[in-house]
């Protein structure tokens, strides 16, 4: 059971926009800076979205990042087929002193 | 180019050991934090352990805290992660991850490519 909630799933056609949640507590998401990672099979996870919605260079603006008291969310929009991955949001948990993760959002393009 | 590359995995019976190791290049080392991510087959994430840049604040995850030690060598540019008394539940592969530098950062900017520990008798 992981410490931030995330739907196991979306999907949306091509070029439609979707969005993922992450909802935590006060001491996670309430307190600390949310990431987003995106991860292919078979390959170490990415860095999409850092400090809730700042984005790394040369990561489009196709990807963005929100945040509402103790939950976060990420957009993706203009979908592509190369989207087609799993996206985890992370943060540190200021109580448990500890990194703690979603347990990932298999996007789907339809 | 920031460069982080995990070596050391393998096959470990349960009740094993061993060292995974991660080289940094690209980067001043010794200015970062460093994590510990696993991934276990058809799973996700977990945070593992974590040091800071000079080595004095370490923190791990209660499901491995007091069977793994991390440790990093900033003058061989390394970070090493020492697991003891290996269970089934250990099998994943293990991402060394840089934390990004700026105040109040929390995320994992650069990620190795993994390296697989499998335990098994």
């Amino acid at each position: 059971q992981s410490v931030l909630t995330q739907p196991p799933s979306v999907s949306a056609a091509p070029g439609q926009r979707v969005t993922i949640s992450c909802s935590g507590s006060g001491s996670n998401i309430g307190k600390n800076y949310v990431s987003w990672y995106q991860q292919f099979p078979g390959t170490a996870p990415k860095l999409l979205i850092y400090d809730n919605n700042k984005r790394p260079s040369g990561i489009p603006d196709r990807f963005s990042g929100s945040n509402s008291g103790t939950s976060a969310t990420l957009g993706i929009t203009g979908l592509q087929t190369g989207d087609e991955a799993d996206y985890y949001c992370g943060t540190w948990d200021s109580s448990l002193s500890a990194r703690v993760f979603g347990g990932g959002t298999k996007v789907t393009v339809l | 180019e920031v460069q982080l590359m995990e070596s050391g995995g393998g096959l470990v019976q349960p009740g094993g050991s061993l060292r995974l190791s991660c080289s940094a290049s690209g980067f001043t080392f010794s200015s970062y934090e460093m994590n510990w991510v696993r991934q276990a087959p058809g799973k996700g994430l977990e945070w593992v352990a974590c040091i800071s840049s000079s080595g004095t604040s370490i923190y791990y995850a209660d499901s491995v805290k007091g069977r793994f030690t991390i440790s990093k060598d900033n003058a061989k540019n390394s970070l090493f992660l020492q697991m003891n008394s290996l269970r089934a539940d250990d099998t994943a592969v293990y991402f060394c991850a840089r934390r990004g530098s700026g105040f109040g950062r929390k995320d994992l900017d650069y990620w190795g490519q993994g390296a697989l520990l499998t335990v098994s008798s």
